[in-house]
């Protein structure tokens, strides 16, 4: 168990519609990631938050949108759900302080758009 | 930007036996930090080892060994008597010293132990 906490585990849902999936980082860790893991494009960086603010972004759609709350706990939000969206989205997150510090992924939230 | 390969998409090796995973990057950077995750059948991600560029020493953890070659920007992690437990996908990747704290991820090698 890493500690980081991702719902739902898996979720079904109709093109067009509109989702949002929680993480919960390790305690003590101020970092929270978002990554994609699909088939075709393998395991992509899609976002960072850092203590609520962003930090770095990397291959996210327009029609994804995420955010980290004070308690810490990040959200990711997809909409206009297409076909292609279906992946494993992983939640991860790190310690502060010092670059290079592992990251801890949850175990996934499985969307299967259909 | 920093690229990953693993030129290995499968494996296969008895169990009791000792197998290495190969792992290329490309950076201009001097100072980084590499990473070996396993993805077993339940799809967790879990750390492996890690790597850093700065230290010449071959980071070790029980049976889990990497032979970075700094110069020749290869990771390669060396299992050693291998287990059943030890069948998943194995996932090298990248992160930066500066800037973003990403981990660039290569495309995975599907390790099979038969016993």
């Amino acid at each position: 168990d890493s500690g980081v906490t991702q719902t739902p585990k898996h979720l079904i849902t109709a093109t067009g519609q509109r989702v949002t999936l929680r993480c919960s980082p390790r305690s003590g860790d101020l970092s929270v990631y978002w990554y994609q893991q699909s088939l075709d494009q393998g395991l992509q960086f899609l976002i960072q938050y850092y203590n609520g603010e962003e930090r770095a972004k990397g291959n996210i759609l327009e029609r994804f949108s995420a955010q980290q709350f004070p308690d810490l706990h990040s959200e990711l939000n997809l909409s206009s759900l297409e076909l292609g969206d279906s992946a494993l989205y992983f939640c991860a997150s790190s310690a502060p302080g010092a670059p290079g510090n592992t990251i801890y992924f949850g175990e996934g939230s499985w969307l299967t758009v259909v | 930007a920093q690229t990953v390969t693993q030129s290995q998409p499968e494996m296969s090796v008895q169990e009791a036996e000792t197998v290495t995973l190969s792992c290329t990057y490309d950076t201009s950077e001097s100072n980084y930090y590499l990473f070996w995750y396993k993805q077993p059948p339940s799809r967790q991600m879990i750390l492996v080892i890690r790597q850093e560029a700065y230290k010449q020493q071959n980071a070790t953890e029980n049976r889990f060994s990497v032979n970075f070659q700094k110069a020749a920007k290869s990771f390669s992690l060396k299992i050693s008597d291998s287990q059943l437990g030890d069948t998943a996908m194995y996932f090298c990747a990248f992160m930066s010293h500066q800037g973003a704290q990403k981990l660039v991820f290569g495309q995975g090698t599907r390790l099979t132990i038969n016993p």
